[in-house]
């Protein structure tokens, strides 16, 4: 089983459709969440941290269940932007801040 | 603002050729990775490092060298190349702990041939 899951889509949607992503993860013991954006041939950026109590950026919300052991994300009001794919990034804490990456959900949304 | 610099950002290699990707940050940060991204895989974290002059294994590590002899710079080397090297590298740095940002450079796309 792979350390942190996602359905790599892709997801096509209308632009102003609301999508969700889910992830999971299989340590437990996973200290600290993200998600990252990744548009076609670019590196990685920092989309959110992922907060046990929830927290939102503008269209973007993102929820953490411990207990099941899965990450969400929720993109309101899509638009064409938006269309990149999504990583789910989790650090197991320990030595040297080490991230371990999903494969991403790719996301295309669509006039 | 630089940030997270790589080179070269394209490279084709023959197979047992060696090189050398460059990373450099200017934003004075303790921790460095070196990641390899290639399709259906994700990102595979391949040598890091938590300081100037440490260096440490990752998940693939197999056929790769790493440097840190000084801290804005790490270096990933390629001693004989293969074919299955072929890949995307990127570079990230982060501060040194906590639920902190990763900075990722532009990426090296590497062609072994």
């Amino acid at each position: 089983r792979k350390e942190v899951e996602q359905d790599p889509g892709p997801f096509n949607v209308p632009e102003g459709a609301t999508v969700a992503f889910n992830c999971t993860y299989s340590n437990s013991a996973s200290q600290s969440f993200f998600w990252y954006r990744q548009d076609c041939r670019k590196e990685p950026k920092l989309l959110m941290s992922v907060y046990s109590s929830g927290n939102e950026d503008g269209r973007f919300t993102a929820q953490l269940n411990r207990a099941s052991q899965y990450i969400s994300l929720l993109i309101r009001d899509s638009k064409l932007s938006d269309s990149a794919t999504y990583l789910c990034v989790v650090n197991y804490g320990g030595g040297g801040n080490k991230l371990t990456f999903g494969t991403g959900t790719q996301l295309k949304v669509e006039l | 603002n630089a940030g997270v610099t790589q080179t070269p950002k394209f490279r084709v290699l023959k197979t047992g050729q060696s090189m050398t990707l460059l990373c450099a940050q200017d934003m004075n940060h303790e921790y460095m990775y070196w990641y390899r991204q290639d399709p259906g895989m994700g990102l595979r974290l391949i040598h890091y490092s938590v300081g100037e002059g440490t260096t440490a294994k990752g998940e693939v590590p197999d056929g790769y060298n790493v440097s840190r002899l000084k801290k804005q710079n790490f270096l990933l080397g390629l001693e004989s190349a293969a074919p299955s090297q072929t890949s995307v590298y990127f570079c990230a740095s982060s501060y040194s702990t906590g639920a902190t940002e990763a900075f990722f450079g532009q990426g090296t796309r590497l062609t072994v041939v």
